[in-house]
């Protein structure tokens, strides 16, 4: 399994700034990945974050909107930028502790309102 | 990518009752999860089942790969129990670890 502890747990922010949510985990991996779920909605997948390389972006999310760090095997990074009130949501980051098709473990998640 | 379908959308019980909740998905999978989410939001890992039969407490699952469907049974229902559950997939082909996720039942228990 895998401890990911993500910060901030929930966050009210105004509308134009930007957030940048953290993402740890206690032991390392090769991807990273980053969801948003909309109120009432199900989880859709932003980005896949290897460490080393560009995150690659799902359709409909673009890397000036939703910029993200992998600078080592534990670690990354989401930025929501330029903030409207459509983004509040709750962002989760997943890891998937070892290749092969095996069990994907998530963070506490991130409340975020934007106002 | 893959189609996920949960039923039913939304279920309302009396605790004590049993209830039975369905994912079906569109093609081969090399993983399959079913995942309670809390009203905080964090997503609880149930099981981790691309296929057979697995149990924890109350709780139990069942996958039919070569029929596309998967099968989470709760039995005695808690109030404890409310909350949505998500199925997500993995499918051959797709990046190892990214999920595809159904819809969600919404599960509400009465006391």
């Amino acid at each position: 399994s895998a401890v990911i502890s993500q910060k901030p747990s929930r966050d009210i922010c105004q509308r134009g700034t930007s957030l940048t949510i953290q993402c740890q985990v206690d032991s390392q991996v090769t991807m990273m990945f980053w969801y948003r779920q909309q109120p009432g909605q199900s989880l859709t997948l932003i980005a896949t974050a290897n460490q080393g390389s560009e995150a690659t972006y799902e359709s409909g999310f673009v890397i000036d909107k939703f910029p993200i760090s992998r600078p080592n095997l534990t670690f990354s990074t989401l930025t929501v930028s330029n903030m409207s009130p459509e983004d509040s949501s709750i962002y989760l980051c997943s890891v998937e502790p070892r290749t092969g098709g095996t069990e994907a473990f998530f963070g506490q998640g991130t409340r975020l309102t934007v106002v | 990518g893959i189609q996920v379908e949960q039923s039913p959308p939304d279920l309302i019980l009396q605790e004590g009752a049993n209830s039975t909740l369905r994912c079906n998905f569109s093609d081969s999978v090399n993983n399959l999860q079913w995942f309670h989410q809390n009203p905080w939001g964090q997503l609880i890992n149930l099981f981790y089942i691309p296929s057979g039969t697995k149990q924890n407490g109350r709780l139990s699952a069942t996958t039919v790969a070569t029929e596309r469907y998967s099968l989470l049974y709760i039995s005695s229902s808690q109030t404890t129990d409310s909350g949505v559950y998500f199925c997500a997939v993995n499918n051959r082909g797709s990046t190892l670890g990214r999920l595809y996720f159904g819809r969600g039942t919404q599960l509400t228990v009465w006391p």
